[in-house]
């Protein structure tokens, strides 16, 4: 059964601060793994999605990476702004099923 | 322009009632899916469909019948109302399969009594 967790739960940081999210996932039999922004009372945006075999991908002031074989993730936000302020979700997709299995979240605050 | 539409954006009501809700997307993409976020915010996936076929049904009560008249529509009709079905409902497209980007609505906040 594939299981996605975020670490950790919720995070504040000033602003202007660079930071990282974790996600781990226990099968590495997956396709995809997205990173996903949630703002309150809003739906999901997509903010990159790395295929399986690449390594890493990058937009703007976010970097994700993927290390499949240890079942990591991680999204890295340089020079935070309070514009950043959402909950995070990754997402990976199941080989053997397609589905999208999401971790619960990171709440991120960041202070002005 | 919006690209995935929900409605309605609210619905409150009582248990035991029937209820629908609805979703269009104008992106042209042919699989459509819905999400349930509970009071948790554990976001779950309950039903997708591709070019109007059913492709993934989750573990879900047959109270929850989805319905895809054509592919830019995908509705979602819930039968006898119980509390445990308050929660946010999301739904989302992707071009062609699950292992594209998805794209989400702005979800239907759903609250039983």
């Amino acid at each position: 059964k594939q299981e996605v967790t975020q670490i950790p739960a919720a995070l504040s940081v000033p602003e202007g601060e660079n930071l990282v999210l974790n996600c781990s996932f226990t099968d590495s039999a997956i396709y995809n793994l997205q990173w996903f922004r949630q703002d309150p009372g809003k739906g999901l945006t997509s903010l990159l999605l790395i295929q399986s075999s690449q390594r890493e991908q990058t937009s703007g002031r976010l970097n994700a990476s993927l290390d499949k074989s240890s079942g990591r993730s991680t999204l890295y936000i340089a020079a935070s702004q309070p514009g950043d302020s959402a909950t995070y979700l990754c997402a990976v997709g199941r080989n053997r099923d397609d589905k999208i299995i999401f971790g619960k979240g990171t709440r991120l605050h960041i202070l002005p | 322009d919006t690209a995935v539409s929900q409605t309605p954006k609210y619905l409150v009501t009582q248990m035991g009632n029937d209820k629908s809700i609805k979703c269009e997307q104008n992106l042209g993409h042919d699989t459509m899916y819905w999400y349930k976020q509970d009071s948790k915010k554990f976001l779950k996936i309950m039903f997708s469909y591709n070019n109007k076929e059913l492709i993934i049904n989750e573990t879900v009560p047959n109270r929850f019948s989805p319905k895809s008249p054509d592919k830019a529509h995908l509705n979602l009709h819930i039968n006898s109302l119980e509390l445990g079905d308050s929660a946010v409902y999301f739904c989302a497209s992707s071009p062609r399969t699950s292992q594209e980007t998805q794209y989400f609505g702005p979800g239907t906040r759903l609250l039983v009594l």
